[in-house]
């Protein structure tokens, strides 16, 4: 399938390592935060999710924080795999808004090295 | 299997004609929205609907119309209207209340127009 990363973020990294990815999110009143996993020519993948009145969750691998002082959110996945190749997407919730739309960012391509 | 369903994977059409794109849910979500996917680029709202019969305009519903007759079906029709149709088209849908703002996202149609 096409890729849909050619223009986007990359970060590169060895098989094995930690990755961070981070994203900047736009709204202060933002209440739910999620990352997604998509790979080329496939649908976004949920990975987890955090709502605001948490700073920090974890799934198996993974983990995302929330800063929301400066509005920052990072993913991290312990012990990169090949298999974690893929895009990755952050998206923000407005509190307030009558509707559940999300709000994606542009992406970060990881590519792990082996 | 519950889920979302795309059909067709690939789409190939002429300038000038419209084109219907389907989206098939079983998961019995109330909330559905259709997103454009351009390369090097995150996903942009087309249309969404948060209960049968209902419908709302995104960021980009200029060229595009839907209907949502059914609880488990969001047709999304590409117009002749639309100046740049070519692109990857995903849906996706969810609860449609606060207990999950999760997107639960389908394997995507790419359409070409030529």
């Amino acid at each position: 399938g096409e890729s849909v990363g050619l223009h986007l973020p990359t970060l590169s990294v060895q098989e094995g390592d930690n990755s961070i990815i981070n994203c900047a999110y736009s709204n202060s009143a933002s209440d739910y935060f999620i990352w997604y996993k998509q790979e080329s020519g496939k649908g976004p993948q949920f990975i987890i999710d955090i709502r605001s009145n948490m700073d920090k969750r974890q799934g198996q691998r993974v983990t995302v924080l929330l800063n929301k002082t400066v509005k920052h959110l990072s993913l991290q996945i312990a012990a990169t795999q090949p298999g974690d190749s893929a895009v990755y997407f952050c998206a923000e919730r407005n509190y307030g808004g009558a509707t559940n739309k999300l709000i994606f960012g542009t992406g970060t391509l990881l590519a792990v090295q082996p | 299997d519950g889920g979302i369903t795309q059909s067709p994977k690939y789409l190939f059409r002429k300038e000038g004609q419209n084109v219907t794109l389907s989206c098939e849910q079983n998961l019995n979500h109330d909330a559905m929205y259709w997103y454009r996917q351009d390369p090097g680029q995150g996903l942009r709202l087309i249309y969404y609907s948060q209960i049968v019969n209902d419908f709302q305009k995104g960021d980009i519903a200029e060229g595009y119309s839907v209907s949502r007759e059914k609880k488990e079906s969001f047709p999304l029709t590409v117009t002749s209207a639309q100046k740049n149709p070519t692109a990857f088209y995903l849906c996706a849908s969810s609860i449609g209340h606060q207990s999950s703002y999760e997107q639960y996202f389908g394997p995507g149609t790419r359409l070409t127009v030529t």
